[in-house]
């Protein structure tokens, strides 16, 4: 079975381009998430989509970044336009929902970095 | 006070010891509890979950849980260096499917 796939694997753009990335879960997974790690700091949510409904925004940065996931499927997260903070490891996850719980599974990760 | 805390370490120990990796969160209606696993350079790889008080183990791996502490440990017997990792506790948010993370407690296994 995939995991959660995720291009590009590193990007490297100048500040104030545009940039969008993808992340195919596994097949099947409702429940999708975007996070985030800036260097030397904690993982931190992004936000989560059930199906292609958006469950939590709470923590997009700024009117900067759009998620979107289209049917359902894949999702993509663009940053437009970017600045230096932005740059760090974005990471997708998916999970599968069994009563309460939710296991999530992460990709691989996108490096972004904003020059 | 960060909502989830480890001992960043490194936590050193030699091979064939138990590791016992700690963690204490501030969210009280956190349900569901998670430990991943991260190496330099990768993703965080899903080892454990558990969402009930007491222990769970899976191989050579125990997390235990006390949710009136809000506390939520994890121990690795017969330790290898392949275990060599960063040591992540992720509860939930709010008892929703959203994580937090902790900042993750580093492990060296020494032959």
């Amino acid at each position: 079975e995939a995991g959660v796939t995720q291009f590009p694997s590193h990007s490297v753009i100048e500040k104030g381009q545009t940039v969008t990335l993808r992340c195919d879960p596994i097949s099947g997974h409702d429940n999708l998430y975007w996070y985030r790690r800036v260097m030397g700091k904690e993982i931190k949510f992004l936000l989560h989509f059930v199906k292609e409904s958006k469950q939590d925004e709470s923590g997009m940065p700024n009117n900067r970044f759009l998620a979107e996931r289209t049917g359902g499927t894949y999702s993509t997260l663009k940053v437009q336009p970017a600045e230096l903070e932005d740059s760090g490891v974005y990471f997708c996850a998916s999970g599968h929902t069994v009563g309460q719980n939710t296991e999530a599974f992460f990709g691989q990760g996108t490096r972004l970095t904003v020059v | 006070q960060k909502e989830v805390e480890q001992n960043s370490g490194p936590l050193s120990v030699p091979e064939g010891a138990i590791a016992s990796l700690n963690c204490t969160y501030s969210d009280r209606v956190s349900q569901s509890f998670f430990w991943y696993r991260q190496y330099s350079g990768k993703s965080p790889e899903l080892i454990m979950s558990i969402y009930s008080n007491g222990d769970k183990e899976d191989g050579r791996f125990t997390a235990q849980l006390n949710k009136a502490s809000q506390y939520v440990s994890l121990l690795i017997r017969d330790s290898q260096p392949s275990d060599s990792a960063t040591y992540l506790c992720a509860p939930d948010s709010g008892g929703y499917n959203k994580l937090i993370f902790g900042a993750g407690t580093r492990l060296a296994v020494h032959p």
